[in-house]
């Protein structure tokens, strides 16, 4: 049963670059998000979707972040153009049902470690 | 804004002792989740606490959701090598999950 799979796991790029994440929910999962991680700020969650269609991007830091889910299969989170402070490893994670509903736990990716130098 | 606060932030434990780490929050959680998180990997889900004053426990680990639903802990009894790692308690409310900083446990052998 494959899990949440991000591409790509690593990625450094240039100040100034764009810079796409991509994800694949598992099968069946209704609900898609995807977080930040910093030492400094911990676990931030930027935006998540339903059937979809995003429900709250107040997460997202600035104009420069944007994300999209074409279908149930497949999510991206862009970054243009690309600042050496949006270092960080980002998570794609999918649940059944909305966050904080009873048995409905979130099922992470393995991240992706992003390096804007 | 709605936080949920995670002490100690660092624990380091000889192996064979026990560790527990705290989750606060400030209003009332319809529910809690347990996260734990390894080094250089994701977040796994461990357990979700929905009941006041509920206890559960999994093999070592045993973890409580308060009377109130405002806090919530987990224990590990005799802590090994294998549990090292970053814990992060996740409490929901208005259909958010709001994550705590994380306990990251260090054990020596």
């Amino acid at each position: 049963d494959a899990g949440v799979i991000q591409s790509p796991r690593h990625e450094v790029t240039e100040m100034g670059q764009e810079v796409t994440l991509r994800c694949k929910p598992i099968s069946g999962h209704d609900y898609l998000f995807w977080y930040r991680q910093t030492m400094m700020r911990g676990l931030e969650l930027l935006i998540y979707f339903n059937n979809n269609v995003p429900i709250d991007d107040s997460g997202m830091p600035e104009d420069r972040f944007s994300a999209k889910m074409p279908n149930a299969s497949f999510s991206t989170l862009k970054i243009q153009p690309s600042e050496p402070r949006d270092s960080a490893v980002y998570f794609c994670a999918s649940s059944l049902m909305g966050q904080g509903y009873y048995n409905s736990p979130l099922h992470f990716g393995n991240g992706t470690r992003l390096t804007v130098t | 804004g709605q936080q949920v606060m995670q002490i100690p932030q660092y624990q380091h434990v000889q192996e064979g002792e026990d560790f527990t780490t705290y989750c606060n929050s400030s209003t009332t959680l319809s529910n809690i989740q347990w996260y734990k998180q390894r080094p250089g990997g994701h977040p796994v889900f461990l357990i979700q606490l929905v009941k006041s004053g509920e206890v559960k426990k999994q093999k070592r680990l045993t973890f409580q959701f308060g009377e109130a639903k405002k806090n919530s802990s987990l224990h590990i009894t005799a802590t090994q090598t294998t549990d090292v790692g970053t814990y992060f308690c996740a409490g929901g409310r208005g259909g958010k999950l709001i994550f705590g900083q994380g306990t990251e446990l260090s054990v020596k052998p």
